[in-house]
């Protein structure tokens, strides 16, 4: 079945340390994106990817980098420069841009920084 | 500035009662508009989406929705909940003029027995 495939589901680290969620998709689709979700707000957009070797920030890309090397794969690399990392994490992917290609999502990271 | 409300944060229904979860956004010449659900600890799944012509749109589990130009809404339905519904539900719009798709805060259903 094709799908997006985040791991680990749970993720613990200590405050000051880098570290690099995994997101890989296996419908062929070119765009990708990176969301974050905290208790009672939306989805809040961190990078998204077009093409691959291009990404654009989104709107709270502090603290956080990504690269697209291969279609398949877009992994969001936490940094200590983060100032509240403990969250949860979404992988998304889409046919073309979003306006009107639903977004696919995969069954997030749980990132708690201690 | 373009936006999404989803007015009820929470939203307590009995067993196979009827529900309704609001969705207004701010006005523009064309949007496209989409219901996500996701369930605990799980990603977010497409309920169903208007991006043209009949204004009543059907989804998946026997929801559907509304799409509502001139009060820049749109609400989603169910005639008779089941536990199973149970869940967090984003309401989410594409503007023609803005490059992304931007998300409502979300409204939890709780679903009574």
């Amino acid at each position: 079945d094709g799908g997006i495939t985040q791991s680990p589901k749970y993720l613990f680290r200590k405050e000051g340390q880098n570290v690099t969620l995994s997101c890989e998709q296996n419908l062929n689709h070119d765009a990708m994106y990176w969301y974050r979700q905290d208790p009672g707000q939306g989805l809040r957009l961190i990078y998204y990817s077009q093409i691959v070797n291009d990404f654009q920030k989104g709107d709270i890309a502090e603290g956080y980098s990504v690269s697209r090397e291969k279609k398949e794969s877009f992994p969001l690399t936490v940094t200590s420069a983060q100032k509240n990392p403990t969250a949860f994490y979404l992988c998304a992917s889409s046919i073309g841009d979003s306006l009107n290609s639903p977004l696919h999502f995969g069954n997030g990271t749980r990132l708690t920084v201690t | 500035a373009q936006s999404v409300t989803q007015l009820d944060s929470q939203v307590p229904v009995f067993e196979e009662a009827p529900v309704e979860l609001r969705c207004n956004y701010s006005s523009s010449v064309s949007v496209y508009l989409f219901w996500y659900v996701q369930y605990p600890n799980q990603g977010l799944q497409l309920l169903l989406k208007y991006l043209s012509g009949s204004t009543l749109v059907k989804g998946i589990n026997g929801f559907e929705a509304e799409f509502n130009k001139s009060q820049t809404s749109f609400h989603l339905r169910k005639p008779s909940v089941h536990i199973s519904d149970t869940a967090e539900y984003f309401c989410a719009v594409t503007y023609s003029s803005a490059s992304k798709i931007i998300f409502g805060s979300g409204t939890r259903l709780s679903i009574r027995p």
